[in-house]
């Protein structure tokens, strides 16, 4: 059964960074890729980026560019997203979501979410 | 960026109920449509992928059509525990967009 598994909840100060991990376990094929999709409190959902461990190039939504920095590590099939010069509007559940292959073009497994709180 | 309009917004309905949402899509999106069921304090969790595929282990009592720019989830008979909020996702293009969801309220 692959699961993912993020990290904790975080607080941080407006224009710090939050580093965030997501770590998928039970195996899972060899071209999977991994998503980033945020929601803030009441509000809907939003595709920030991703990447495919196997290939290791992200991409990330042009609104997030410059900010969010998405990496992999394939020996512990773990992915990061980094989002730096935080603002209170960047207060939300960060979840990771996985494509099964890099040819499904939908994400069929979530991670329970990371709460990240900005705040002076 | 391609923008994914739902309605209604919210929904009162009654156990037992068919229910249909529709999603549009501000240009064609070919079959790269998703329909996703958040609870609240949950991850989404997804019923229906390229249109019309049910995922695994989703009821059948939901079903998704349509092609181009229109689609529509449908629910056949509305069960106590689909009192959720419903989305929509196009992944035809990035950056993979939602719409607003479509709240389903007793």
């Amino acid at each position: 059964q692959v699961q993912l598994v993020q990290s904790g909840a975080e607080v941080k100060k407006p224009g710090s960074s939050v580093k965030v991990s997501c770590k998928a376990s039970g195996g899972t094929s060899s071209s999977y890729s991994i998503n980033w999709v945020r929601q803030a409190p009441g509000q809907g959902l939003e595709w920030m980026g991703g990447i495919i461990p196997i290939f290791g190039t992200p991409s990330s939504a042009q609104k997030f560019q410059g900010r969010v920095t998405i990496t992999a590590d394939k020996s512990t099939s773990t992915v990061y997203m980094e989002l730096s010069s935080l603002r209170s509007e960047d207060t939300a559940v960060y979840y990771c979501a996985s494509r099964p292959t890099s040819v499904d073009w939908y994400f069929d497994l979530w991670g329970r979410g990371t709460l990240v709180t900005v705040s002076s | 960026d391609i923008q994914m309009t739902q309605s209604p917004s919210s929904l009162s309905t009654s156990v037992g109920d068919r229910v249909t949402i529709t999603c549009r899509a501000s240009q064609s999106i070919s079959r790269y449509l998703n329909w996703y069921q958040q609870k609240p304090g949950e991850a989404p969790n997804l019923l229906i992928y390229d249109v019309s595929s049910l995922q695994s282990g989703v009821p059948s009592r939901f079903s998704g059509s349509g092609s181009g720019t229109d689609f529509t989830l449908t629910i056949s008979s509305l069960q106590p525990e689909d009192f959720a909020t419903y989305y929509c996702q196009q992944s035809y293009s990035t950056p993979y967009t939602f719409g607003q969801g479509t709240k389903l309220e007793i």
